[in-house]
Protein backbone atom coordinates (compact mmCIF):
# COMPACT_ATOMS: atom_id res chain seq x y z
CA UNK A 1 0.00 0.00 0.00
CA UNK A 2 1.20 3.43 -0.68
CA UNK A 3 2.35 5.76 2.30
CA UNK A 4 3.73 9.36 2.72
CA UNK A 5 5.69 10.52 5.29
CA UNK A 6 6.52 14.18 6.08
CA UNK A 7 9.50 14.07 8.12
CA UNK A 8 9.26 17.51 9.82
CA UNK A 9 5.75 17.96 11.27
CA UNK A 10 6.92 21.58 12.19
CA UNK A 11 9.62 23.67 10.54
CA UNK A 12 10.13 27.28 12.18
CA UNK A 13 12.72 29.53 9.86
CA UNK A 14 13.03 33.40 9.77
CA UNK A 15 12.70 35.41 7.33
CA UNK A 16 14.53 35.49 4.12
CA UNK A 17 15.95 32.00 4.69
CA UNK A 18 15.79 28.96 2.34
CA UNK A 19 13.70 26.25 3.78
CA UNK A 20 13.27 22.70 2.43
CA UNK A 21 10.12 20.47 3.83
CA UNK A 22 10.45 16.84 3.20
CA UNK A 23 8.91 14.28 2.09
CA UNK A 24 9.04 10.90 0.83
CA UNK A 25 6.28 8.02 -0.34
CA UNK A 26 6.19 4.24 -0.77
CA UNK A 27 4.74 2.75 -3.85
CA UNK A 28 6.06 0.21 -6.11
CA UNK A 29 4.04 1.51 -9.17
CA UNK A 30 4.82 4.98 -11.38
CA UNK A 31 2.97 7.93 -9.49
CA UNK A 32 1.80 11.40 -9.55
CA UNK A 33 3.23 13.89 -7.09
CA UNK A 34 1.47 16.72 -5.44
CA UNK A 35 2.39 19.76 -2.38
CA UNK A 36 -0.81 21.82 -0.99
CA UNK A 37 -0.63 24.76 0.84
CA UNK A 38 -3.39 25.05 3.82
CA UNK A 39 -2.92 28.90 5.30
CA UNK A 40 -4.94 29.41 8.63
CA UNK A 41 -8.53 28.37 8.91
CA UNK A 42 -8.96 27.48 5.17
CA UNK A 43 -9.01 24.69 2.59
CA UNK A 44 -5.94 22.85 0.90
CA UNK A 45 -4.73 24.74 -2.09
CA UNK A 46 -2.55 22.91 -5.15
CA UNK A 47 0.97 24.37 -4.98
CA UNK A 48 2.54 22.06 -7.40
CA UNK A 49 3.19 19.10 -9.02
CA UNK A 50 4.91 16.38 -10.92
CA UNK A 51 2.90 14.39 -13.40
CA UNK A 52 6.01 13.43 -16.08
CA UNK A 53 9.09 15.09 -17.74
CA UNK A 54 11.66 17.35 -16.20
CA UNK A 55 12.17 16.37 -12.40
CA UNK A 56 12.09 19.58 -11.30
CA UNK A 57 8.48 21.76 -10.80
CA UNK A 58 7.97 24.98 -9.80
CA UNK A 59 5.43 27.03 -7.83
CA UNK A 60 4.40 30.61 -9.26
CA UNK A 61 5.08 32.09 -5.85
CA UNK A 62 8.60 30.54 -6.04
CA UNK A 63 8.50 26.78 -4.38
CA UNK A 64 10.34 24.50 -6.23
CA UNK A 65 10.03 20.52 -5.59
CA UNK A 66 12.38 18.05 -7.33
CA UNK A 67 10.92 13.77 -7.55
CA UNK A 68 13.81 12.33 -7.23
CA UNK A 69 12.70 8.23 -7.89
CA UNK A 70 15.48 6.65 -6.51
CA UNK A 71 15.15 7.84 -3.19
CA UNK A 72 11.50 8.14 -3.88
CA UNK A 73 11.13 11.57 -2.74
CA UNK A 74 9.65 15.16 -3.46
CA UNK A 75 10.91 17.58 -1.26
CA UNK A 76 9.41 21.16 -1.02
CA UNK A 77 12.41 24.15 -0.96
CA UNK A 78 12.31 27.65 -1.40
CA UNK A 79 15.53 29.83 -1.57
CA UNK A 80 14.24 32.72 0.69
CA UNK A 81 10.74 32.47 2.66
CA UNK A 82 8.20 35.52 3.44
CA UNK A 83 5.97 35.88 6.70
CA UNK A 84 2.88 35.08 4.24
CA UNK A 85 4.42 31.14 3.60
CA UNK A 86 3.38 30.39 6.81
CA UNK A 87 0.97 27.88 6.32
CA UNK A 88 0.72 23.81 6.39
CA UNK A 89 2.23 21.88 3.54
CA UNK A 90 0.83 18.63 2.78
CA UNK A 91 2.20 16.17 0.24
CA UNK A 92 0.52 13.35 -1.65
CA UNK A 93 1.22 10.79 -3.95
CA UNK A 94 -1.59 9.18 -6.68
CA UNK A 95 -0.80 5.90 -8.59
CA UNK A 96 -1.29 6.41 -12.13
CA UNK A 97 -3.36 3.95 -13.19
CA UNK A 98 -6.03 4.68 -10.45
CA UNK A 99 -9.15 6.65 -10.02
CA UNK A 100 -7.97 9.56 -8.84
CA UNK A 101 -7.41 8.98 -4.66
CA UNK A 102 -4.52 10.79 -3.45
CA UNK A 103 -2.93 9.31 0.11
CA UNK A 104 -1.64 12.44 1.91
CA UNK A 105 1.04 13.12 4.32
CA UNK A 106 0.15 14.32 7.43
CA UNK A 107 1.57 17.95 7.31
CA UNK A 108 4.53 20.31 8.17
CA UNK A 109 3.52 23.45 9.75
CA UNK A 110 6.23 25.92 8.46
CA UNK A 111 6.32 29.08 10.58
CA UNK A 112 8.60 32.16 9.14
CA UNK A 113 9.59 34.56 12.13
CA UNK A 114 10.84 37.84 11.66
CA UNK B 1 -11.65 27.84 -11.83
CA UNK B 2 -13.42 24.79 -10.29
CA UNK B 3 -15.51 25.24 -7.22
CA UNK B 4 -16.23 23.24 -4.65
CA UNK B 5 -18.07 25.11 -2.07
CA UNK B 6 -19.04 23.94 1.48
CA UNK B 7 -22.72 25.23 2.99
CA UNK B 8 -20.96 26.26 6.55
CA UNK B 9 -17.64 27.88 7.39
CA UNK B 10 -18.53 27.11 10.89
CA UNK B 11 -21.14 24.99 12.47
CA UNK B 12 -21.79 24.45 16.43
CA UNK B 13 -24.49 21.27 16.93
CA UNK B 14 -25.54 19.74 20.18
CA UNK B 15 -24.65 16.07 21.25
CA UNK B 16 -26.86 13.73 19.84
CA UNK B 17 -27.93 16.04 17.29
CA UNK B 18 -28.18 14.49 13.54
CA UNK B 19 -25.40 17.09 11.33
CA UNK B 20 -25.84 17.74 7.53
CA UNK B 21 -22.38 18.77 5.56
CA UNK B 22 -23.05 19.92 2.32
CA UNK B 23 -20.53 20.12 -0.89
CA UNK B 24 -21.09 21.37 -4.06
CA UNK B 25 -18.47 21.30 -7.12
CA UNK B 26 -19.36 22.51 -10.49
CA UNK B 27 -17.23 21.02 -12.82
CA UNK B 28 -18.60 17.61 -13.69
CA UNK B 29 -16.31 15.69 -11.59
CA UNK B 30 -17.15 12.10 -11.10
CA UNK B 31 -14.57 12.15 -8.14
CA UNK B 32 -15.80 13.32 -4.76
CA UNK B 33 -14.43 13.01 -0.85
CA UNK B 34 -14.81 13.70 2.77
CA UNK B 35 -12.17 14.12 4.84
CA UNK B 36 -11.57 15.48 8.88
CA UNK B 37 -8.36 17.25 9.72
CA UNK B 38 -7.23 17.14 13.81
CA UNK B 39 -4.12 18.42 14.61
CA UNK B 40 -1.46 16.05 14.47
CA UNK B 41 -3.45 13.45 12.24
CA UNK B 42 -3.46 15.25 9.20
CA UNK B 43 -6.15 14.07 6.73
CA UNK B 44 -8.56 11.32 7.10
CA UNK B 45 -10.65 10.15 4.95
CA UNK B 46 -14.16 9.40 5.62
CA UNK B 47 -16.65 8.46 2.93
CA UNK B 48 -15.73 8.72 -1.00
CA UNK B 49 -17.76 8.36 -4.07
CA UNK B 50 -16.84 7.89 -7.68
CA UNK B 51 -20.16 8.43 -9.12
CA UNK B 52 -24.03 8.99 -8.08
CA UNK B 53 -25.58 6.86 -5.59
CA UNK B 54 -22.33 5.23 -5.27
CA UNK B 55 -20.45 5.54 -1.71
CA UNK B 56 -17.04 4.26 -0.99
CA UNK B 57 -15.90 4.07 3.12
CA UNK B 58 -12.82 5.57 3.93
CA UNK B 59 -10.24 4.78 6.91
CA UNK B 60 -12.97 5.86 9.81
CA UNK B 61 -16.55 5.36 8.50
CA UNK B 62 -17.76 4.99 12.03
CA UNK B 63 -20.42 7.40 13.24
CA UNK B 64 -20.77 9.02 9.47
CA UNK B 65 -22.64 8.26 6.53
CA UNK B 66 -23.01 9.98 2.91
CA UNK B 67 -25.05 10.81 0.26
CA UNK B 68 -24.94 11.26 -3.35
CA UNK B 69 -27.95 11.49 -5.66
CA UNK B 70 -26.70 13.95 -8.13
CA UNK B 71 -23.28 14.31 -9.27
CA UNK B 72 -22.47 17.70 -8.18
CA UNK B 73 -23.34 17.27 -4.86
CA UNK B 74 -21.84 14.90 -1.71
CA UNK B 75 -23.50 14.98 1.70
CA UNK B 76 -21.61 14.22 4.79
CA UNK B 77 -24.35 12.69 7.45
CA UNK B 78 -23.28 12.56 11.68
CA UNK B 79 -26.08 10.28 12.45
CA UNK B 80 -26.02 11.74 16.24
CA UNK B 81 -23.56 13.75 16.78
CA UNK B 82 -20.71 13.14 19.34
CA UNK B 83 -18.11 15.45 20.93
CA UNK B 84 -15.08 13.26 19.43
CA UNK B 85 -16.54 14.71 16.04
CA UNK B 86 -15.83 18.07 16.72
CA UNK B 87 -13.16 18.48 13.90
CA UNK B 88 -12.03 20.51 10.46
CA UNK B 89 -14.55 18.88 7.39
CA UNK B 90 -12.89 19.06 4.20
CA UNK B 91 -14.37 18.10 0.98
CA UNK B 92 -12.59 17.58 -2.43
CA UNK B 93 -13.51 16.45 -5.93
CA UNK B 94 -11.11 15.25 -8.78
CA UNK B 95 -11.88 14.46 -12.04
CA UNK B 96 -9.03 11.96 -13.04
CA UNK B 97 -5.98 11.06 -10.44
CA UNK B 98 -3.45 13.45 -12.58
CA UNK B 99 -5.38 16.70 -11.72
CA UNK B 100 -5.14 16.31 -8.01
CA UNK B 101 -7.89 17.42 -5.94
CA UNK B 102 -10.01 20.69 -5.55
CA UNK B 103 -10.70 21.10 -1.97
CA UNK B 104 -13.90 23.75 -0.47
CA UNK B 105 -12.95 25.79 2.39
CA UNK B 106 -14.00 23.60 4.96
CA UNK B 107 -16.23 23.48 7.96
CA UNK B 108 -14.96 23.51 11.42
CA UNK B 109 -17.87 21.75 13.65
CA UNK B 110 -18.28 21.73 16.90
CA UNK B 111 -20.28 19.54 19.03
CA UNK B 112 -20.82 20.48 22.49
Amino acid sequence: AQSVTQLDSQVPVFEEAPVELRCNYSSSVSVYLFWYVQYPNQGLQLLLKYLSGSTLVESINGFEAEFNKSQTSFHLRKPSVHISDTAEYFCAVSDRGSQGNLIFGKGTKLSVKP
Amino acid sequence: DVKVTQSSRYLVKRTGEKVFLECVQDMDHENMFWYRQDPGLGLRLIYFSYDVKMKEKGDIPEGYSVSREKKERFSLILESASTNQTSMYLCASSLRALYGYTFGSGTRLTVV
